[in-house]
């Protein structure tokens, strides 16, 4: 258990459907990350938030929607996904400068 | 351009046997450097990182690694390896420490290991 919860585990969906990917972090840190795993390929940065706001969105297409309520909670909303988007999505957290992610165990997701 | 490689996508070793994986990064400056390990269905956990000092660094699980300045690597080490130890290794960089604060961590590929009896 790293303390950062995310959930569904696995979806499927199809290209037309919305959906959202719900991370939750219990360790109090200010930071919280969206990354990218595909196979074969390095972990994709994808958006970074710090106390609420997004530092960094990283050329991520418009069908990707983050919101970050507060510093606890991190969603990635989907919608008219392709099926090239499958993949495992991370959520992190980190407090600043510790140089330390503690990830969630990911969201499987399969676009049909 | 800049970049982290890890030369070895699969590697497979007997039990008890040690383990030596490899890392190279391409940044002029000393990066940041960490090893995290993914076990399978599981996300990223930290083994270690170096940001200065001593350039051999201890982690969990028995790990160390070994930051050689002049080779440009941080090969991760364990003298003998345990069943438990099959998973996904990556290395990971920070490039640019003035933006340490974000933790814009730039990983490898991974290395897939592989314990055999």
């Amino acid at each position: 258990e790293t303390g950062v919860t995310q959930t569904p585990r696995h979806l499927v969906m199809g290209m037309t459907n919305k959906k959202s990917l719900k991370c939750e972090q219990h360790l109090g840190h200010n930071a919280m990350y969206w990354y990218k795993q595909s196979a074969k390929k390095p972990l994709e940065l994808m958006f970074v938030y710090n106390f609420k706001e997004q530092t960094e969105n990283n050329s991520v297409p418009s069908r990707f929607s983050p919101e970050c309520p507060n510093s606890s909670h991190l969603f990635l909303h989907l919608h008219t996904l392709q099926p090239e988007d499958s993949a495992l999505y991370l959520c992190a957290s980190s407090q600043d400068s510790t140089g330390k992610l503690f990830f969630g165990s990911g969201t499987q997701l399969s676009v049909l | 351009a800049q970049s982290v490689t890890q030369p070895d996508i699969h590697i497979t070793v007997s039990e008890g046997a040690s383990l030596e994986l490899r890392c190279n990064y391409s940044y002029g400056a000393t990066p940041y450097l960490f090893w995290y390990v993914q076990s399978p269905g599981q996300g990223l956990q930290l083994l270690l990182k170096y940001f200065s000092g001593d350039t051999l660094v201890q982690g969990i699980k028995g790990f160390e690694a070994e930051f050689k300045r002049s080779q440009s690597s941080f090969n991760l080490r364990k003298p003998s390896v345990h069943w438990s130890d099959a998973a996904e290794y990556f290395c990971a960089v920070v490039p640019d420490i003035s933006n340490f604060g974000n933790e814009k961590l730039t990983f490898g590929t991974g290395t897939r290991l592989t314990i055999i009896p």
